[in-house]
């Protein structure tokens, strides 16, 4: 894989459902990937930065693992609220200095 | 604590005229990103630089775009001769260091008319 991969494209969830989303990057030459939750008419936030293969962050109802020898990470969203919708974007940044994007996952949770 | 400022927030230009977006990075953060979200798409990484140097400009098309961030000031992210293909949505972000989460501001919109 050469450039960041999210899937799926879109999601709709009913409120309370669980759900999980992948992102899929080059396994060679990693340095960090990052999670951000982008909502409508705002800028990206950040969620969480992993560096460290089998890394597991967790923010409130929001978490993430991350396995750099295979180049995938996880994001998963336990209870999904109304308020969770939005377009979740991995980025991947590689030891010479780039910094990838992938095309996020947008999240609709419907009440 | 103010957080990332980018100026202006909307920006109308002809086409052939020149588009300079300036962006201010967080207190104490030297990396600073210029990204592009073209209508109907995504997030593309255009350059990254940190004080006075440019890292990375892989994303950032060849002619007409530079980028720079002196010593003292903020950010430019400068367009010349702009065509229609250029109207998108410009964010700039800034970290502590390339591993630290990105901090993005709300954006430019240009549009070329």
């Amino acid at each position: 894989i050469l450039n960041v991969e999210q899937s799926p494209q879109s999601l709709h969830v009913q409120e309370g459902d669980s759900t999980n989303f992948t992102c899929s990057f080059p396994s060679s030459n990693f340095y960090a990937l990052h999670w951000y939750r982008w909502e409508t008419a705002k800028s990206p936030e950040a969620l969480f930065v992993m560096t460290l293969n089998g890394d597991e962050k967790k923010k409130g109802r929001i978490s993430a693992t991350l396995n750099t020898k295979e180049g995938y990470s996880y994001l998963y969203i336990k209870g999904s609220q109304p308020e969770d919708s939005a377009t979740y974007l991995c980025a991947f940044s590689g030891g010479n200095n780039d910094m990838r994007f992938g095309a996020g996952t947008r999240l609709t949770v419907k009440p | 604590n103010a957080g990332v400022m980018q100026n202006p927030r909307h920006l109308v230009r002809r086409r052939g005229q020149e588009a300079r977006l300036r962006c201010s990075p967080m207190k104490g953060h030297s990396h600073v990103y210029w990204y592009r979200q073209l209508p109907e798409e995504g997030l593309k990484f255009m350059v990254y630089l940190q004080k006075e140097n440019i890292i990375d400009e892989s994303g950032m098309p060849k002619e007409r775009f530079s980028a720079e961030f002196p010593k003292e000031g903020p950010s430019i992210l400068r367009i010349q001769q702009v065509v229609r293909g250029d109207s998108a949505a410009y964010f700039c972000a800034s970290s502590p260091g390339l591993s630290q989460p990105q901090h993005f501001g709300d954006g430019t919109r240009l549009s070329i008319l």
